[in-house]
């Protein structure tokens, strides 16, 4: 069984359209994210999503949106995509304990390339 | 400064030595500490978390936390070919401004020569 699981593994997309990646875990728990890794292969968080409370990272441009329609999904919704955009996205999610997370596990990611 | 540093690499150890990793972070906060290893193509994969100071060994890794010099590091003893890698040092965040989630450093490439 696959703890955390995103769809597509792979996205090729022209500029201007909208796409969607999909993100599900069955580890029961309580918070999901989305982290984009760039091609110089840094990771950097974008949304934190628990108990219907949305944190998003500043610097994320508006056009992407995540949306959580039960607590083990959490979708990534990308609207007028753009060059800059392409890079890999990793969902995870981790439990929190009190006021300290346990470990994060990620999904195998979606390389997203704009053309 | 940066959140998490590590010094990128690449760092080449021979096969059957220690391979030794370091981090520092710069939030005197920080309670958990983790590392990923991270293979071409691969999603980050969490190898140790360590919460309090000191030692914790796992099989060939040891990681050690000292939150006085806001310093992390892992050990790899009787390295592997296998463990050549990209490893990631993490550290929750808490910010009210921010994304509540871990933040990484940019990973050290590690390459064991047979």
């Amino acid at each position: 069984d696959t703890a955390v699981s995103q769809t597509p593994k792979y996205l090729v997309t022209q500029m201007g359209n909208d796409k969607s990646i999909k993100c599900e875990q069955n580890l029961g728990h309580d918070t999901m994210y989305w982290y984009k890794q760039d091609s110089k292969k840094f990771l950097k968080i974008m949304f934190s999503y628990n108990n219907k409370e949305l944190i998003i990272n500043e610097t994320v441009p508006n056009r992407f949106s995540p949306k959580s329609p039960d607590k083990a999904h959490l979708n990534l919704h990308i609207n007028s995509l753009e060059l800059g955009d392409s890079a890999v996205y990793f969902c995870a999610s981790s439990q929190k304990q009190g006021t300290m997370n346990t470990e994060a596990f990620f999904g195998q990611g979606t390389r997203l390339t704009v053309v | 400064q940066k959140e998490v540093e590590q010094n990128s690499g690449p760092l080449s150890v021979p096969e059957g030595a220690i391979a030794s990793l370091n981090c520092t972070y710069s939030d005197r906060g920080s309670q958990s500490f983790f590392w990923y290893r991270q293979y071409s193509g691969k999603s980050p994969e969490l190898i140790m978390s360590i919460y309090s100071n000191g030692d914790k060994e796992d099989g060939r890794f040891t990681a050690q936390l000292n939150k006085a010099s806001q310093y992390v590091s892992l050990l790899i003893r009787d390295s592997q070919p296998s463990d050549s890698a990209t490893y990631l040092c993490a550290v929750w965040k808490y910010s009210g401004g921010g994304a509540d989630g871990l933040t990484f450093g940019k990973g050290t490439h590690l390459i064991i020569q047979p």
